[in-house]
Parts: structure tokens; C-alpha cells; sequence
């Protein structure tokens, strides 16, 4: 059974740093690209990173670039993201997500879900 | 970056009854994904490709579309599918989502 569990959340003042892990267990971590999405409360769903198998390339979108860093450990078969400069708008649950393309398709989709670790900014 | 736009943003359907849930991208995409989520609960990969069901879907569930109009569709509304539901692009970067369509039941 795919598993991802994340850890790391809490409540963090503005400007410091808070570092989120996702362990990650029952498919061969190191074949996967792996995101990070999140939530704010009562709102959408927004992309925060991506990063291919072998880590050597990395996706941000805008609102986090240069504050937000995404990594991984395939040794320990585990996901980081590492925060910086955090403001009251990356008040949110961060969810872990394995990401794969679809055999025989090309489609890409994030097809598996973690629980979410709630991270709050605020003095 | 492309914004995808969703329709209506809550809508509540009785049971029995059909639903089509509406995004619209901002420039043409090559597919779209949605997800389903739950209160509560970790978004589900609902349907991909468009139109392909994720593992586990009901049938009564459907997708479709092209280009910048894609829409998901219910044929029979059902009790358990109250959920909020969201589309996605990953046909470039920044991946986006839309804002959620919120379905509640009559």
C-alpha cells in the first residue's frame, strides 16, 4: 500500500523557517517525481513544487521561489520541503503527493496523496 | 501561467439528478485532471486524461473536453459524491488548479 506520511508542521512566526518531511513507503521511491501541494484553510488547492526522481531538477511556481526549496533523500526514501522568509500567506496544510505518468498514456497525475501537515505563520 | 476557471462555484443537485461541472483555461491545454475532495479528508485523483476514471471511480462518473473546455459529468447524482472537486493542468509550468466546484446535495 502507497503511504505518505508528512511531518514537520506547526505554527512558525514571520520571517523564519520551518522544513517539512514526507516518508514515504510501499512503491519504489526513487522511480517517482514528487510534489508538494497546499491549502490554505477554507481555500483551493496550489502547486508549491515538484522534483524529478533522481532530484536533479526542481519546479516552483512564483509565490514561493527563492523562499521555498524542495529535496529528497531516495537513501531514506524521503520528500522535504524546506521554508524560509515564511509570510501569513503560507498559512496552510502542506500535502505530499507522488506524481508518475500514466504506462501506455503519457499523462501525468498526482495519484497519491498524503494526510497533510498544517503549518501556521503567525506572531 | 494558465488560469483554469471553474463553474458554478457551489451547486447542490438531488439525487438521481445529472451535473456537469465546468473549467475553462486561460490558453489551450493538452488534457486535464480532476480530483475530488472530500471534507476533511486528502484530494483523490478522480478522473485523468481528460476522460480516463481513476482506479476506483464510479462509471456514473464522466469526463470530457478539449482545449481550453473541459467538464465533468455525473449522470446520477449520489449522496456520496458531495465533495468539492478540482480541476488541474499539468500542460505547463506553474501547474494550476482551478478554484473548486463545492457539490452538495438537495
Amino acid at each position: 500500500e502507497v503511504q505518505l506520511v508528512e511531518t514537520g508542521g506547526g505554527l512558525v512566526q514571520p520571517g523564519r523557517s520551518l522544513k517539512l518531511s514526507c516518508v514515504a513507503s510501499g512503491f519504489t521511491f526513487n522511480n517517482y517525481w514528487m510534489s508538494w501541494t497546499r491549502q490554505a484553510p477554507g481555500k483551493g488547492l496550489e502547486w508549491v513544487a515538484s522534483i524529478t526522481n533522481s532530484g536533479g531538477s526542481t519546479y516552483y511556481p512564483d509565490s514561493v521561489k527563492g523562499r521555498f526549496t524542495i529535496s529528497r533523500d531516495n537513501a531514506q526514501n524521503t520528500l522535504y520541503l524546506q521554508m524560509n522568509s515564511l509570510r501569513s500567506e503560507d498559512t496552510a496544510t502542506y500535502y505530499c503527493t507522488r506524481d508518475r505518468i500514466i504506462r501506455g498514456t503519457g499523462y501525468y497525475v498526482m495519484d497519491a496523496w498524503g494526510q497533510g501537515a498544517s503549518v501556521t505563520v503567525s506572531s | 501561467e494558465i488560469v483554469l476557471t471553474q463553474s458554478p462555484t457551489t451547486m447542490a443537485a438531488s439525487p438521481g439528478e445529472k451535473v456537469t461541472l465546468n473549467c475553462l483555461a486561460s490558453s489551450s491545454v493538452s488534457y486535464m485532471n480532476w480530483y475530488q475532495q472530500k471534507s476533511g479528508a486528502s484530494p483523490k485523483l478522480w478522473i485523468y486524461g481528460t476522460s480516463n476514471l481513476a482506479s476506483g471511480v464510479p462509471n456514473r462518473f464522466s469526463g470530457s473536453g478539449s482545449g481550453t473546455s473541459y467538464s465533468l459529468t455525473i449522470s446520477s447524482m449520489e449522496a456520496e459524491d458531495v465533495a468539492t472537486y478540482y480541476c488541474l493542468q499539468l500542460s505547463s509550468y506553474p501547474l494550476t488548479f482551478g478554484s473548486g466546484t463545492k457539490l452538495e446535495i438537495k
